[in-house]
């Protein structure tokens, strides 16, 4: 496993419609994270996952967003009915789960979002 | 609530030269880890150096060394030597050591190597 995979890298889509990314973890990584990056910003916490359960969700996760990571494997993000606000980086991490130096998040590349 | 200040948006450093990179930051927990990352044009972050709240040694990872200075909440990332891949920005992070452990980031520093 060479690390954390997100798809697409890059998704320009018009305003209104719905977006789909996907992230896959370090495999045997048992807590997943999505952040969100604006631009000249540091990444911002939205929601965790650990194994299939999604344990907390930030304030910034509008009832547009949804997360899911069925059977602790891959993880998904979704947007509905995207508004140019939502363009972002979002990027993916993943962790062993342990506290200590050894429990590092491992990020994805991310996939950088524009709403035209 | 958990924060983190980098308060350098912009650094420029000759090549071979160390550079320190500043982090204060504020908790009330008494547990945390502290981290920075370094963040490529590529977009994707590079963890560099961790540190946790209870060690007693600042943390070092080759060219790396975080100024730990828990009375001052501060945690400064030295880097030694620099070279031209240095060239990035650098993220200051901490983790409070409860639920989600999930990271808190500052703004920033735009790191420049000048050959």
């Amino acid at each position: 496993d060479t690390g954390v995979s997100q798809d697409p890298r890059h998704k320009i889509t018009k305003r209104g419609q719905n977006v789909t990314f996907r992230c896959d973890p370090i495999s045997e990584h048992n807590r997943l994270y999505w952040y969100r990056q604006t631009l000249g910003q540091g990444p911002e916490f939205l929601t965790y996952f650990q194994n299939e359960a999604q344990l907390e969700k930030s304030r910034l996760l509008s009832d547009r967003f949804s997360a899911e990571r069925p059977k602790g494997s891959f993880s998904t993000l979704e947007i509905q009915r995207t508004e140019q606000g939502d363009s972002a980086m979002y990027l993916c991490a993943s962790s062993l789960g342990v506290t200590g130096s050894g429990s590092e998040a491992f990020f994805g590349q991310g996939t950088r979002l524009t709403v035209v | 609530a958990q924060k983190i200040t980098q308060t350098q948006p912009g650094m420029f450093v000759q090549e071979k030269e160390a550079v320190t990179l500043d982090c204060t930051y504020d908790t009330s927990d008494p547990s945390y880890g502290l981290f920075w990352y370094k963040q490529p044009s590529s977009g994707e972050m590079i963890f560099l150096i961790y540190q946790g709240s209870y060690d007693q040694q600042n943390a070092t990872e080759g060219r790396y060394s975080l100024n730990f200075q828990k009375a001052r909440k501060s945690a400064n990332l030295v880097i030694s030597a620099s070279q031209l891949g240095d060239s990035a920005m650098y993220f200051c992070a901490m983790r409070v050591i409860q639920g989600a452990q999930k990271l808190v980031f500052g703004q920033g520093t735009r790191l420049t190597i000048n050959p």
